[in-house]
């Protein structure tokens, strides 16, 4: 059963500052994508990695994936208050390529606040 | 376009009552799915449809089911609601298997 663990689970940082946020997974993916929730609410879409060594960049976020280490890292340049917010990496389970559909396990998300 | 739509944005039911939460997408997308999120939690795969007539199960699926008649709507159907169901319900929607996944504003469901 593949599970995704996120850590830090709450992260508080100071505005300017630079941090990570880590995904691990269990089982063996190639396609793993980066989310952000406000506050009350939907997703929105920030990352799609869909190969080993995939790195993908956009303003003062960078994501990056690691296929054989099983993990994924998003990377926050001089935080800005605007980046608070919940972000979640989710994994494709698919074991084959004989399964259809995209299914996707998520992480149980990092609750990033940043201070002025 | 509108993108992906729900409806009812909230909605509280009694136990043993039952409920379809509707989605609608206008993206002419093939693959549309249902997640749950649970206070505080990621979200989970409840049920997801590859196509007009085509469904499957998720993580989750007990106590809901789930039909695709057309591209743009695939409803939730809730029967016998109980409080375990309480929960954010979102749809999403994606033109291929590897693109990212459009989301829909959610349906906050309280069962009581």
């Amino acid at each position: 059963e593949l599970k995704v663990e996120q850590n830090p689970l709450f992260l508080s940082m100071q505005e300017g500052k630079n941090y990570t946020i880590y995904c691990n997974y269990s089982t063996t993916s190639d396609r793993l994508y980066w989310y952000r929730q406000d506050p009350g609410k939907s997703l929105e879409s920030l990352f799609v990695l869909l190969s080993n060594g995939a790195v993908k960049q956009e303003g003062r976020l960078m994501a990056s994936l690691d296929t054989k280490a099983r993990l994924s890292t998003l990377h926050i340049t001089a935080a800005v208050h605007d980046l608070s917010a919940t972000y979640f990496c989710a994994v494709d389970r698919r074991r084959s390529s004989m399964e259809y559909g995209n299914k996707l396990v998520f992480g149980a998300g990092t609750i990033l606040r940043v201070k002025s | 376009n509108a993108g992906v739509t729900q409806t009812p944005k909230f909605r509280i039911l009694k136990i043993g009552q039952s409920m379809t939460l509707q989605c609608t997408q206008d993206m002419n997308h093939n693959y549309m799915y249902w997640y749950r999120q649970d206070p505080g939690m990621g979200l989970k795969l409840i049920y997801y449809s590859v196509g007009a007539g085509i469904t499957d199960k998720g993580e989750v699926p007990n106590g809901y089911n789930v039909s695709r008649s057309t591209t743009e709507d695939f409803p939730l159907r809730l029967e016998l609601a109980a409080p375990s169901q309480t929960s954010v319900y979102f749809c999403a929607s994606s033109p291929t298997l590897f693109h990212t996944q459009y989301f829909g504003p959610g349906t906050r469901l309280t069962v009581l």
